[in-house]
């Protein structure tokens, strides 16, 4: 079956370093991918997606690129900041009609120190 | 932005007793999910839901459980009746055709 694998379960930096958190997938066919985020007390949000090979999502200074030959769609942003501090999911989902059935990662929590 | 409302955030339950969980999701949403975490793991899927029809279930989704929204009013999961496995955080979701899902912030439902 599908499974989605977030290579760090917990990554620690100081404001202004870069971010990096692995994600790999596996699926049949051609998933959509995703990073959603989940802040402390909240339900997990919507970051952004990307649907084919080479499209680069992004939102509120994180970025990934859909990367079918590597199977992967790594998070990335250049400087953190104390607020970015949250749990981040990566998730596959099929590109039929329904998107909602979702597979997601164990989650990578982050945790930015002033 | 849009918001999803669980109630209740957390119950405490004993085994073999019936809960009901309750999603009041975006107003304008056709499509409505139920995810299930377990402490210390992904969350995963458990049912999707569309014009009064539950669309697809995963092997999570027991004989024990069922979905419904009766009217437009509250989409809710129902567990009976409920077993230890059973406690978890339930997330519900809501979303437009091939539109980004909205969660709430979960229910804790702790079953002794």
């Amino acid at each position: 079956g599908d499974s989605v694998t977030q290579t760090e379960g917990q990554v620690a930096l100081s404001e202004e370093d870069f971010l990096t958190i692995h994600c790999n997938y596996s699926a049949s066919g051609y998933p959509a991918l995703f990073w959603y985020v989940q802040y402390p007390g909240e339900g997990p949000q919507f970051l952004f997606r990307a649907s084919r090979d080479k499209e680069k999502g992004s939102s509120r200074g994180f970025e990934a690129t859909y990367n079918k030959e590597t199977t992967s769609f790594h998070l990335q942003k250049a400087s953190v900041q104390e607020s970015d501090s949250a749990v981040y999911y990566c998730a596959l989902g099929n590109t039929g009609a329904n998107t909602g059935k979702l597979t997601f990662g164990h989650g990578t929590i982050l945790r930015v120190h002033p | 932005g849009p918001k999803v409302l669980q109630i209740p955030s957390h119950q405490i339950i004993d085994m073999g007793q019936m809960v009901t969980l309750n999603c009041d999701p975006v107003s304008n949403h056709l499509y409505f999910y139920w995810y299930k975490q377990i402490l210390g793991q992904q969350m995963e899927f458990l049912v999707n839901f569309y014009n009064g029809k539950v669309m697809e279930k995963s092997k999570l989704f027991k004989d024990q459980f069922s979905v419904e929204r009766p009217d437009g009013s509250y989409f809710t999961l129902k567990i009976q009746p409920t077993a230890l496995e059973d406690s978890a955080v339930y997330f519900c979701a809501s979303s437009l055709r091939r539109g980004p899902l909205y969660f709430g912030e979960g229910s804790r439902l702790i079953v002794v």
